[in-house]
């Protein structure tokens, strides 16, 4: 099955400071999806970018479909952005399919 | 708009015992999918639901069974429950109705803790 592999696996940084998550995956996808998990364990759609790039506000989004990985931009970064980011893949020639979950980037944000 | 809705929010069940989890799709979606966290790890898949039946399934033994009623809404059981299933449970829902894949949302959860 596809691999999905996320780093850094942890990320602390100072509230203003910007960051890049990324995201690895092993054979070709025709879905991916990036969410935060906030700390009650709801999973917050971000994107969905199997390839190209999308932004909304200080989050912007580029997956390479081609090189096989996508990357999580958070600019300005503030409290509220803590949490823990999985990127999902999957791929299917038919629509609604399975997604495979990476192991997530936890990132905390300091005041 | 509603979106996905999952009950009981929490559970605690002893070994043994069986338990099921009840979901609803966001509005105008006909696929379920669910979805076990364990702690400090990414959502595993279990099985998807389309049209009442299961599509697809992962690598889940038996004692995982769910169901899909006529309103889309579906129902994860459990039985013969082990320490090991204490997780969170995620509903994901979706639309099938597309030729390409579709962006799935997911409800809030349910936490079940196996004592």
């Amino acid at each position: 099955g596809i691999q999905v592999e996320q780093s850094p696996p942890d990320l602390i940084l100072q509230e203003g400071a910007n960051s890049t998550l990324r995201c690895n995956f092993s054979d070709s996808v025709n879905n991916l999806q990036w969410f935060h998990q906030n700390p009650w364990g709801q999973l917050i759609n971000l994107f969905y970018i199997p390839s190209g790039t999308k932004q909304n506000g200080r989050l912007s989004a580029t997956t390479v479909a081609t090189e096989r990985y996508s990357l999580l931009y958070i600019s300005s970064s503030q409290t509220t952005d803590s949490g823990v980011y999985f990127c999902a893949v999957g791929r299917s020639y038919s629509s609604a399919s399975k997604i495979i979950f990476g192991s997530g980037t936890r990132l905390s944000i300091r005041p | 708009d509603a979106g996905v809705t999952q009950s009981p929010t929490h559970l605690i069940k002893t070994r043994g015992q069986q338990v099921t989890l009840r979901c609803s799709p966001k509005s105008g979606h006909d696929t379920v999918s669910w979805y076990q966290q364990a702690l400090g790890q990414g959502p595993q898949f279990i099985f998807q639901y389309y049209e009442e039946e299961e599509r697809q399934r992962g690598n889940f033994p038996d004692r995982f069974s769910g169901h899909q009623f006529p309103n889309y809404s579906s129902e994860l059981n459990v039985n013969a429950l082990l320490l090991g299933d204490s997780a969170l449970y995620l509903c994901a829902s979706s639309q099938t109705e597309t030729t390409v894949p579709y962006e799935q949302y997911f409800g809030p959860g349910t936490r079940l803790t196996v004592t």
